[in-house]
This record gives C-alpha cells, sequence and structure tokens, in this order.
C-alpha cells in the first residue's frame, strides 16, 4: 500500500544553517504531496504542497520539489530561524483514497540560537 | 480554508468511563476525519465520518470503542468508551476540501485516562 517515510528525528542546527528534511514515498499513481507542520502546544497547519510531478511548493522561506522520477519530497530551507522549531511531517493523499492523507512518522526540528 | 473548533481541549479521565469529544466546522464539508496522535509519534486515523453514511473505521478501531456521529455538514463527534490508560492520546479532527485537496484540522484534545 501506499506509504511515506521521512527522516528521524531530532533534527539540531544552529540558527541560519541550512535545512533538508528528506521524504519519499511510495503510491500507485500520481498522489498529491504535502508537508504538515505542528509546532509546540499547537494544531497541525499545512505548510506547503505540491500536486502533479515538478511542482514546487512553497511558503515561509520553505520549499519542496516533487520528484516523480525519485518518489521524493523533500523540504528545504535556506537559513532556519529559532521559530522554526516544530514537528515536520510528510504526507500524501492518492486520488482514488477519498482524500485520506498518508502521513511520515513526523521529524522533530530544533533550532538553536 | 476551514476553521475547526474541537472540545475540550484537553481532560483527565478515570478508567471504565467515556469521553465525547465535539468537532465545530465553520463551514460545510464532507468529509472529515478522526486521527489519533500518541506522544512523539505520528497520525493514526480511527476513521472517516463522512455526513450520510456510517462511519468507515481502520484496522485495528471498531465502532463499539469508538462511536462517531456526524448528523450534518459542519458538526461531528468522537467517543472514546470505557477507557484505559492506552487511550491516553492526542486526539484531532481533520476536514479536506476537495476543491484544493488541503486538509485542515482542529487544535485536537489531549486526553489523559488515570
Amino acid at each position: 500500500g501506499d506509504s511515506v517515510t521521512q527522516m528521524e528525528g531530532p533534527v539540531t542546527l544552529s540558527e541560519e544553517a541550512f535545512l533538508t528534511i528528506n521524504c519519499t514515498y511510495t503510491a500507485t499513481g500520481y498522489p498529491s504531496l504535502f508537508w504538515y507542520v505542528q509546532y509546540p502546544g499547537e494544531g497541525l497547519q499545512l505548510l506547503l504542497k505540491a500536486t502533479k510531478a515538478d511542482d514546487k511548493g512553497s511558503n515561509k522561506g520553505f520549499e519542496a520539489t516533487y520528484r516523480k522520477e525519485t518518489t521524493s519530497f523533500h523540504l528545504e530551507k535556506g537559513s532556519v530561524q529559532v521559530s522554526d522549531s516544530a514537528v515536520y511531517f510528510c504526507a500524501l493523499s492518492a486520488r482514488n483514497s477519498n482524500y485520506q492523507l498518508i502521513w511520515g512518522a513526523g521529524t522533530k526540528l530544533i533550532i538553536k540560537p | 480554508s476551514a476553521v475547526i473548533s474541537q472540545k475540550p481541549s484537553r481532560d483527565i479521565c478515570q478508567r471504565g468511563t467515556s469521553l465525547t469529544i465535539q468537532c465545530q466546522v465553520d463551514s460545510q464539508v464532507t468529509m472529515m476525519f478522526w486521527y489519533r496522535q500518541q506522544p512523539g509519534q505520528s497520525l493514526t486515523l480511527i476513521a472517516t465520518a463522512n455526513q450520510g453514511s456510517e462511519a468507515t473505521y481502520e484496522s485495528g478501531f471498531v465502532i463499539d470503542k469508538f462511536p462517531i456521529s456526524r448528523p450534518n455538514l459542519t458538526f461531528s463527534t468522537l467517543t472514546v468508551s470505557n477507557m484505559s490508560p492506552e487511550d491516553s492520546s492526542i486526539y484531532l479532527c481533520s476536514v479536506v476540501k476537495p476543491e484544493n485537496t488541503e486538509a485542515f484540522f482542529g487544535q485536537g484534545t489531549r486526553l489523559t485516562v488515570v
């Protein structure tokens, strides 16, 4: 069945460092891909998404490109801030799945000043 | 977008009792989902609650333990029945807007069973 694999955390970086959180997926067909973020004590919110191959989603300085050839959707940011500390979830929505989301395990990101 | 109000935000309950969690959406949505998120872990789908039909439960979850109501297109409840400490978790309500495939979440209900 469909699945999402993302790098284990926690990931600890210094402020202004470059961030990559890897995400790969297995799915039949052409799913939509998402990154969600969960800040401490808050609910989940959509960070960015891509709905077809080669699409790039971007928001708040974060980017991820839908790579069909490598079945990947890695999250990147050029210069992280302390306020980016959160848990990041990669997810996919298969087109024939009644819009259910398949979730990665989540990656906790800790940014130190 | 969709704004979801979920109640209660947290509760501490005695084992053997039941808790009903409410999810109110500010717009009509067809598809609503209930998730469980155990501490430090990812989300596990409990069931899909579409208006006009019975909820569809995922493997490992049964209606007797997690009865769901969906009386209209803006409201749903999830009951955690006959609770045990293993039910301690965060329970999340989510809706999907098909026009953009985006999922929206409530703030979650942090349940502790003692």
